[in-house]
């Protein structure tokens, strides 16, 4: 079955380290995504990309960076991380566009990576 | 801008009760709405969706929910509640031409008493 995993499910990390967040799927969805999820915030995207060398920014991309190599993958880097980047992060992804007629956007979740920055 | 409110971040009903979870868009072009549930230390996993098709959509584990456009509402509910239902919901939505992106709303913790 198709799938789309995070890794590492847990890290703890130094503040002014440099942490990549792993995202892979084998859905060979063109759409991927990175959300943060914090109490009271519900999820906030943080960077997208809507295929192999896309990348765009969400409402909180600042510290944070992404690329698209390939299809499958879309690694999260927080170039310096700081305690405000404590958070569960979940990578998404979906294969179509929303278009009239009912095609639905449709995302797929990770399991999230929950990363502590002390 | 485009918008989701979720009413009430803790819902508490008793086992067998009707569950009520109430989300809110705001909107200039008819919107794709989802809930999506999260079980502890899980991901989020597509309740039902709503894409311009009927107004009234059912979704897995008996919950439904109803596009009321006059109302910009997306309200969840269930009949009747079971112990198994505790878990965090979220509110989305979409929109054509915003591609693929989805707007969530802060969730709703549903407690289920026995």
């Amino acid at each position: 079955d198709a799938e789309i995993t995070q890794s590492p499910r847990h890290k703890i990390t130094e503040t002014g380290r440099q942490v990549t967040l792993a995202c892979h799927q084998t859905w060979n969805h063109n759409n991927m995504f990175w959300y943060r999820q914090d109490l009271g915030h519900g999820l906030r995207l943080i960077h997208y990309s809507y295929g192999v060398q896309d990348t765009n920014k969400g409402e909180v991309s600042d510290g944070y960076s992404v690329s698209r190599s390939n299809t499958e993958d879309l690694p999260l880097t927080l170039e310096s991380a700081a305690s405000s980047q404590t958070s569960v992060y979940f990578c998404a992804s979906s294969e179509s566009l929303f278009l009239p007629g009912g095609v639905s956007g449709e995302l797929f979740f990770g399991e999230g990576s929950r990363l502590t920055v002390l | 801008a485009q918008s989701v409110t979720q009413l009430g971040s803790h819902v508490s009903v008793s086992e067998g009760a009707l569950v009520l979870l109430r989300c809110n868009y705001s909107s200039s072009v008819p919107p794709y709405l989802f809930w999506y549930v999260q079980y502890p230390n899980q991901g989020l996993q597509l309740l039902l969706k709503y894409t311009s098709a009927a107004t009234l959509v059912k979704g897995i584990n008996g919950f439904e929910a109803e596009f009321k456009k006059s109302e910009t509402s997306f309200h969840l509910t269930k009949p009747s509640a079971h112990m198994s239902d505790a878990a965090e919901y979220f509110c989305a939505v979409g929109f054509s031409g915003n591609t693929g992106k989805l707007i969530f709303g802060q969730g709703t913790t549903l407690q289920v008493k026995p």
